[in-house]
């Protein structure tokens, strides 16, 4: 069974710039999440979509933004961008089966590994 | 207050001994619990679910929720070196909420 893919692995970009990260979950999954991940901050929510619409979503500003396709596989985007936002960007995918107190947890991607220079 | 509170360590034990992690949490609404451990510069690992009140094996691993005093913990027995990891504990209501982490180092 393939796990969560995301794509592209490392990526380097000047400040100013924007990018595009790409996750495909798990066949089934219908849950997406993303998360940012530093040095000493733990995992950052930035958002969740399921069935292409925007669940939660996280502290983080505009500049961040991010969708889901009918195929449930999700991109995010962020413009502008800033030294901060050198990071491991992770995605998650999850079996949601409704309501608010359950879930089967998240199986995670690899990340995408993202330096801004 | 942070949703879910974990102690940052390093938590250090000797090989072969038990290591106990542990995690509170404030929502009394979450029924969901998870725990995942997450080696240097790899992706966080689902390695156990506990959902009632109660110990779940698997393996070396335990966990144990107790809802009433919002905690949840995890066991390793016997501990190797190649536990040696952060262990994220994470509950769920609406969304997921992540623990800060706990790192573990077993000496060998």
């Amino acid at each position: 069974k393939a796990g969560v893919t995301q794509t592209p692995r490392y990526l380097i970009k000047t400040r100013g710039q924007q990018v595009t990260l790409s996750c495909s979950p798990i066949s089934g999954h219908r849950s997406v999440s993303w998360y940012q991940q530093t040095p000493g901050q733990g995992l950052q929510f930035l958002f969740e979509y399921f069935s292409e619409t925007q669940r939660n979503k996280g502290n983080f500003p505009g500049r961040f933004s991010g969708r889901q396709f009918s195929n449930s596989r999700s991109e995010m985007n962020v413009s502008t961008l800033e030294l901060g936002d050198s990071a491991l960007y992770l995605c998650a995918s999850s079996l949601w089966i409704g309501g608010g107190s359950s879930n089967y947890g998240y199986t995670f991607g690899s990340g995408t590994r993202l330096t801004v220079v | 207050q942070k949703e879910v509170e974990q102690n940052s360590g390093p938590l250090s034990v000797p090989e072969g001994a038990i290591a106990s992690l542990n995690c509170t949490y404030s929502d009394r609404g979450s029924q969901s619990f998870f725990w995942y451990r997450q080696y240097s510069g790899k992706s966080p690992e689902l390695i156990m679910s506990i959902y009632s009140n109660g110990d779940k094996e698997d393996g070396r691993f335990t966990a144990q929720l107790n809802k009433a005093s919002q905690y949840v913990s995890l066991l390793i027995r016997d501990s190797q070196p190649s536990d040696s990891a952060t262990y994220l504990c994470a509950a769920y209501f609406n969304k997921f909420y992540f623990g800060s982490g706990t790192k573990l180092n077993v000496k060998p």
